[in-house]
């Protein structure tokens, strides 16, 4: 199973970009790599997932290294509101008996 | 429209009970799932179904089983409450393995 790492908490102000990394040194070849945002009393909801390089969309940027062993949210400009807890998920698309390993978390606060 | 739905939302209970948590998800997902995420925010899942395959947390006592009436439902059976149950309980559901929708949560209380 990937293992991986997140720092525990960050803090940020309003407007500036937030990067979020994650740990997975023993990431395998057919995972992908996936960021959830949780708020208090609600379930994990979907950002981004890519597998390598950089993906984009209107919320976040995923930034994935050659070697793939670790990845970075990007957050532009963060507001009050993207003050939440955030989860990277590891695992594949195929129907694998493997199971898929969450983070352990990272509770970003945002600051005015 | 709610994409993925549980009841009940609370569950309070005495230790030794049997209770059900119920799960359904209307987007059309093969690939559903129940998650434990206890009071330090920890999210470990639990089971994954697929197809009629179960795939198993090994991790997860066998007081726990999931049950499939049909693709569109998951519910999660448990006996024999235990204090250490008490946590909040997601179910998710996905197409391959892709993007995970998640329900609002069970917060489940064994007292």
């Amino acid at each position: 199973l990937a293992k991986t790492t997140q720092p525990i908490s960050m803090d940020s102000y309003e407007g500036q970009e937030v990067n979020i990394t994650c740990s997975h040194n023993n990431i395998a070849t057919n995972d992908y790599i996936t960021w959830y945002q949780q708020f208090p009393s609600q379930g994990p909801r979907f950002i981004i997932q890519g597998y390598k390089t950089k993906v984009k969309n209107e919320v976040a940027s995923l930034f994935i290294p050659a070697d793939r062993k670790s990845s970075t949210l990007s957050l532009p400009r963060v507001s009050l509101s993207d003050t939440a807890v955030y989860y990277c998920l590891v695992g594949p698309h195929s129907k694998s008996a493997r199971q898929l390993t969450f983070g352990s978390g990272t509770q970003l606060t945002v600051l005015p | 429209d709610t994409a993925v739905s549980q009841t009940p939302k609370y569950l309070v209970t005495q230790m030794g009970n049997d209770k059900s948590i119920k799960c359904e998800q209307n987007l059309g997902h093969d690939t559903m799932y129940w998650y434990k995420q206890d009071s330090k925010k920890f999210l470990k899942i639990m089971f994954s179904y697929n197809n009629k395959e179960l795939i198993i947390n090994e991790t997860v006592p066998n007081r726990f089983s999931p049950k499939s009436p049909d693709k569109a439902h998951l519910n999660l059976h448990i006996n024999s409450l235990e204090l250490g149950d008490s946590a909040v309980y997601f179910c998710a559901s996905s197409q391959d393995r892709r993007e995970q929708y998640f329900g609002p949560g069970t917060r489940l209380t064994v007292t």
